[in-house]
């Protein structure tokens, strides 16, 4: 059974830093990308980061690019999202997911842990 | 920046049948977006319904279906049920790596 499990959520102030992590097992973590989604308090899913099985590559949405980085660590099966430069805004829920590819650098969210909350106040 | 679209809002009763539709605000949705669609009730994580427009994620009913009609996605919802009444989203892959959700659909079933 696929579980994955997001921890780190904190109330930071602005401009302050946080690692995210989401510990995963029940699938070879080095086969599939994984994802990280926010969603805000009372809005919709948005797209943060994804990275591929291996690592070697990364993508980001424009709203957190340059400050967020996405890495993993296949010996201990976790998944991290290190945010820098936090602001107001990036207050949310974070969801890390299986991902599956759809061909080439296109991947699907598949499997979801149930979040972690960061919460950037103003 | 191309933005994807969902309707905000819609309802259906109880053995209806209803379409949602995923959109671009500037061009049409092919199945090279390979278009997803993601069930959320309150309080609970998504859960994958369909995938590459119209492949069932295992468990899924069959009354759940993808398709491209014209120029969107959509999840069509056949004989719905109390239990579907919940927020809908989908996801496109725009492209290099990058995808972008829609604003999600919030169903009522009554």
């Amino acid at each position: 059974e696929v579980q994955l499990v997001e921890s780190g959520g904190d109330l930071v102030q602005p401009g302050g830093s946080l690692r995210l992590s989401c510990a995963t097992s029940g699938f070879t973590f080095n086969y599939y990308a994984m994802t990280w989604v926010r969603q805000a308090p009372g809005k919709g899913l948005e797209w943060v980061s994804t990275i591929s099985g291996s690592g070697t590559s990364t993508y980001y949405a424009d709203s957190v690019k340059g400050r967020f980085t996405i890495s993993r660590d296949i010996s201990k099966n976790t998944l991290y999202l290190q945010m820098n430069s936090l602001r107001v805004e990036d207050t949310a829920l974070y969801y890390c997911a299986k991902s599956s590819s759809c061909g080439g650098d296109c991947y699907r969210p598949d499997y979801w842990g149930q979040g972690t909350l960061v919460t950037v106040p103003s | 920046q191309t933005v994807v679209t969902q309707e905000p809002s819609f309802s259906v009763s109880p053995g209806g049948t209803v379409t949602l539709t995923c959109g671009l605000s500037s061009g049409s949705v092919s199945t090279n977006y390979y278009p997803s669609w993601y069930q959320q009730t309150p309080g609970q994580a998504p859960r994958t319904l369909i995938y590459s427009t119209n492949t069932r994620s295992s468990g899924v009913p069959d009354r759940f279906s993808g398709s491209i009609l014209g120029n969107k996605a959509a999840l069509t919802i056949t004989g719905a049920q109390a239990d579907d009444e919940a927020d809908y989203y989908c996801v496109l892959y725009m492209g290099s790596g990058i995808s972008a959700f829609g604003g999600g659909t919030k169903l009522t079933v009554l």
